[in-house]
């Protein structure tokens, strides 16, 4: 499973709250990364980070930022969650040029 | 813009039948393509390709690439109901970032 957990697992939150997600990971991976999976559009990567405090944007950024103080950890932020933000969000590592995915996380916004 | 398709949509076989998944890529700068399989939960690795004509090989699922036509296919032979599950292709580009194309759901009745 490439080590990689995220929490919560589950999330019901309203319009306007700020939501962070995170991602663990053992492996000591230096690339890590954010989709978002919608039905119809499959896996859509958000933001992701090449190092401890380097982070870039992805193909759906908007609305979202993330952060990288350590090399195990990766955190994806919704400022002010929207309706359009429900959806289930993986993360991901890198490893042998391969990307292994998390467990997801499902984000329901009312 | 990178982009990937995949065909069909959705496909309802039996037991023991044999299925071929299609998927057709426009990427800048191709590095490889990578099949993944998903269940009720994160995708899960199957095969990473990167030359024309090298059929990879696992169980009863094998996968070719084409870089001239610019797809790659998944065959599945003598399918069991726990084949069953969308089935993910994804192009990698030169700097390892994945664009996905929207899925295959694959249901193999008893």
């Amino acid at each position: 499973d490439a080590g990689i957990t995220q929490s919560p697992r589950h999330k019901v939150t309203e319009t306007g709250t700020p939501v962070t997600l995170r991602c663990h990971q053992t492996e000591n991976h230096r690339y890590m990364y954010w989709y978002r999976q919608d039905p119809g559009h499959g896996l859509r990567l958000i933001h992701y980070s090449y190092g401890v405090k380097d982070t870039d944007k992805g193909e759906v950024s908007d609305g979202y930022s993330v952060s990288r103080s350590k090399t195990e950890d990766f955190l994806l932020t919704l400022e002010s969650a929207t309706s359009s933000q429900t959806s289930v969000y993986f993360c991901a590592i890198s490893a042998a040029d391969t990307q292994y995915f998390g467990p997801g996380t499902r984000l329901t916004v009312l | 813009e990178d982009k990937v398709v995949q065909s069909p949509l959705s496909l309802v076989v039996h037991e023991g039948d044999t299925v071929t998944l299609n998927c057709s890529y426009e990427v800048t700068n191709f590095r490889s393509l990578l099949w993944y399989k998903q269940e009720k939960k994160a995708p899960t690795f199957l095969f990473m390709l990167t030359s024309s004509g090298i059929e990879k090989k696992s169980g009863r699922l094998s996968s070719i690439l084409d870089k001239k036509e610019l797809f790659s296919i998944l065959n599945i032979t003598a399918t069991q109901t726990g084949d069953s599950a969308i089935y993910l292709c994804a192009v990698a580009n030169a700097g390892n970032m994945l664009t996905f194309g929207g899925g295959t759901r694959l249901m193999v009745k008893p």
